[in-house]
């Protein structure tokens, strides 16, 4: 079945810090990709997301680029702040076999001033 | 104001107790979905429902039952709670399907004891 696998927790970096949290996932097909955003103790965020393979999503500073050639969706950006510590996670909906949509375990990132 | 609105929020009851949690939106969203968060595997899907009387399985739907009797709430129904449903649990919803953004309740925090 589909899969998403995204790369183990904390991320911990300094403000201004690049960042980057990869993602590869496993779908027959062409599936679309979401990073959705978790701030603490509230409910997910949809961030991002690309629905064919060389799309590029963007949204808050934040981009990833759907690369069907390495079954991939990494989450960059250049300059973090300490309002983006948060945890993200990469999710994919198939293009075949219904609607279900799968996320991966997520990755907690935390920005020191 | 949009929103999902989850209810109870946290709940603490015993094995074989029937429960149901409560889903609401008021957006006239037709997709709606239930996830189970646990601490190292991210979200897995319980439940969706595309529209009123259409209800799909997730990944992890052993153990819950859904209704989806008017577009406004999709409750969540474990009908012989056992403890390895000790979870958090977010509903969520869209406009049309889960390719636009998923708008997630604040959570609702179960312990099967």
């Amino acid at each position: 079945g589909n899969s998403v696998t995204q790369m183990e927790g904390p991320v911990t970096l300094s403000e201004e810090a690049f960042l980057t949290i990869n993602c590869t996932y496993t779908a027959t097909g062409y599936p679309s990709l979401f990073w959705y955003v978790q701030y603490p103790g509230e409910g997910l965020q949809l961030l991002l997301k690309a629905t064919k393979a060389d799309d590029k999503g963007s949204n808050k500073g934040f981009e990833a680029t759907y690369r069907k050639e390495t079954t991939s969706f990494h989450l960059e950006k250049g300059s973090v702040q300490v309002s983006d510590s948060a945890v993200y996670f990469c999710a994919l909906i198939g293009s075949t076999g219904g609607f279900k949509t799968i996320f991966g375990a997520g990755t907690r990132l935390f920005v020191k001033a | 104001e949009a929103q999902v609105t989850q209810n109870p929020r946290y709940l603490i009851t015993v094995t074989g107790k029937k429960l149901t949690v409560t889903c609401s939106q008021n957006m006239n969203h037709e997709y709606m979905s239930w996830y189970r968060q646990d601490p190292g595997l991210g979200l897995r899907q319980i439940y969706y429902s595309m529209n009123v009387e259409v209800t799909d399985k997730g990944d992890v739907p052993e153990g819950y039952k859904v209704s989806r009797k008017e577009k406004r709430n999709f409750p969540l129904i474990l009908e012989s709670p056992s403890p390895n449903q000790t979870s958090l649990y977010f509903c969520a919803s869209s406009p049309d399907s889960p390719y636009q953004p998923q708008h997630f309740g604040d959570g609702t925090r179960l312990s099967i004891l």
